[in-house]
């Protein structure tokens, strides 16, 4: 499975648009790349996956360079409630062990008023 | 409604006590899995099944046990073995994987075991 960095933390204020990066250098071919939220004491909820270039969903916009080594969750407009931990993961999702996603740290995002 | 459910959303047991979480889905899925977050920490794989009466282990499945009996439920055992036992518990579910889709993975609410 590819090993993903992300920031720990970050901050950021109401009807700002916020991006959190996540960096895959060794993505394999096969790979998607999901991000997921996380509420205190709740389960994660998927948000958005992506293969390259841009997806877009009514939560969230994914970008995707060329070299697929990195990838941007943008949420627009954040507002106090969108305060959760995101964590992205990269792997195989296509193949029958597919979705044995591994959940890194997460980042930590506190949206402020 | 449609979900996943755990119970008992907390949960004491004394050291060395054996406890079952439940693990209950009426999303028709084949897939569930188990995992473990400890404060301030992602998600780790404890258990997965992809079928009835089949389970694989994931990456710290020592000291924990599972059953799958049912296509809707996905018990957990913490053993008295499990070491460090305290923590938050998160069943998911999802289809199951393969072909030309992506099946994301639903969790249930959780649970928070403490061991006195």
């Amino acid at each position: 499975l590819a090993k993903t960095t992300q920031p720990i933390s970050m901050d950021s204020y109401e009807g700002q648009e916020v991006n959190i990066t996540c960096s895959h250098n060794n993505i394999a071919t096969n790979d998607y790349i999901t991000w997921y939220q996380q509420f205190p004491s709740q389960g994660p909820r998927f948000i958005i996956q992506g293969y390259k270039t841009k997806v877009t969903n009514e939560v969230a916009s994914l970008f995707i360079p060329a070299d697929r080594k990195s990838s941007t969750l943008s949420l627009p407009r954040v507002s106090l409630s969108d305060t959760a931990v995101y964590y992205c993961l990269v792997g195989d999702v296509l193949n029958n062990a597919g979705n044995m996603l591994t959940f890194g740290g997460g980042t930590r995002l506190m949206v402020k008023p | 409604d449609g979900g996943i459910t755990q119970s008992p959303k907390y949960l004491f047991r004394k050291e060395g006590q054996n406890v079952t979480l439940s693990c209950e889905q009426n999303l028709n899925h084949d897939a569930m899995y188990w995992y473990r977050q400890d404060p301030g920490q992602g998600l780790r794989l404890i258990y997965y099944s992809q079928i009835v009466n089949d389970f694989q282990k994931g990456d710290i499945a020592e000291g924990y046990s599972v059953s799958r009996e049912k296509k809707e439920s996905f018990p957990l055992t913490v053993t008295s073995a499990q070491k460090n036992p305290t923590a938050f518990y998160l069943c998911a579910s999802s289809t199951f994987a393969g072909g030309n889709s992506y099946n994301e993975q639903f969790f249930g609410p959780g649970t928070r075991l403490t061991v006195l």
